[in-house]
C-alpha cells in the first residue's frame, strides 16, 4: 500500500467557519507534512512531523493549525481563512525526514468565501 | 536557500523524446527529485537523484551533475498520458527541506 489518503476532497467555507482536513497513510512513514499549491505554482511547505512532533512551521499564520494525532494521521485546522487562502492543500509522508522520497495524497481543494 | 529553474512549456509529438531541464542553486545539497503532475492532481514520485549519472526507470531516465547544478528528465515513447507538469525538486542538505520549481507543463499531441 503506497496510499496517502486526504478528506475531503472539495472544502468550501466562509470566513467565520472552523474546517479540518485529514490525511491518512499506513505505509510506516514517520515524517508527514502539509504543502500549499496555487494553480500553476509549486507545492510550498507549511508543515513537517517527524515522529509526531511538529519538526517544521515554515512560518504559517496560525489560522492553520497542524494536528498529529498519531503515526498514520496528520489534519489541519482551519479558522478565519481569508479569500487568499483558497489552494490545493496536498499531504505528503515519507519513510524519514530528510531521507527517501515523498508520496503525496489526492489534494483538497480549498474555496474560502 | 535555493534557486530552481526550470522552462515552463513544451509540446512534443506522440512516439518522440523530450528532455526536460533543471538548474538549481542551493548552499547545500541532499537529492534531486522529479515529479509529475496532472493537473488538478497530486504529484507523483518518478525519480530520485543523489550521485552524479543516470537513472533510468522504465520510458523515463534521470540525469545528474552536482559540479554543474543541472539535472534533466528524459521521456522516450511519448503517450498522450504524459501531458503533465514536471516538477524537479531539490532536497537541502542542511535543512532537508524539498524545495520544487515552478514546473514543465509538457503537451504531447498526436
Amino acid at each position: 500500500d503506497t496510499e496517502v489518503t486526504q478528506t475531503p476532497k472539495h472544502l468550501v467555507m466562509g470566513m467565520t467557519n472552523k474546517k479540518s482536513l485529514k490525511c491518512e497513510q499506513h505505509m510506516g512513514h514517520r515524517a508527514m507534512y502539509w504543502y500549499k499549491q496555487k494553480a500553476k505554482k509549486p507545492p510550498e511547505l507549511m508543515f513537517v512531523y517527524s515522529y509526531e512532533k511538529l519538526s517544521i512551521n515554515e512560518s504559517v499564520p496560525s489560522r492553520f493549525s497542524p494536528e498529529c494525532p498519531n503515526s498514520s494521521l496528520l489534519n489541519l485546522h482551519l479558522h478565519a481563512l481569508q479569500p487568499e487562502d483558497s489552494a490545493l492543500y496536498l499531504c505528503a509522508s515519507s519513510q524519514d525526514f530528510g531521507t527517501y522520497e515523498q508520496y503525496f495524497g489526492p489534494g483538497t481543494r480549498l474555496t474560502v468565501t | 536557500g535555493q534557486n530552481i529553474d526550470q522552462p515552463t512549456e513544451m509540446t512534443a509529438t506522440e512516439g518522440a523524446i523530450v528532455q526536460i531541464n533543471c538548474t538549481y542553486q542551493t548552499s547545500g545539497f541532499n537529492g534531486l527529485f522529479w515529479y509529475q503532475q496532472h493537473a488538478g492532481e497530486a504529484p507523483t514520485f518518478l525519480s530520485y537523484n543523489v550521485l552524479d549519472g543516470l537513472e533510468e526507470k522504465g520510458r523515463f531516465s534521470s540525469f545528474l551533475s552536482r559540479s554543474k547544478g543541472y539535472s534533466y528528465l528524459l521521456l522516450k515513447e511519448l503517450q498522450m498520458k504524459d501531458s503533465a507538469s514536471y516538477l524537479c525538486a531539490v532536497r537541502d542538505g542542511g535543512n532537508n527541506r524539498l524545495a520544487f520549481g515552478k514546473g514543465n507543463q509538457v503537451v504531447v499531441i498526436p
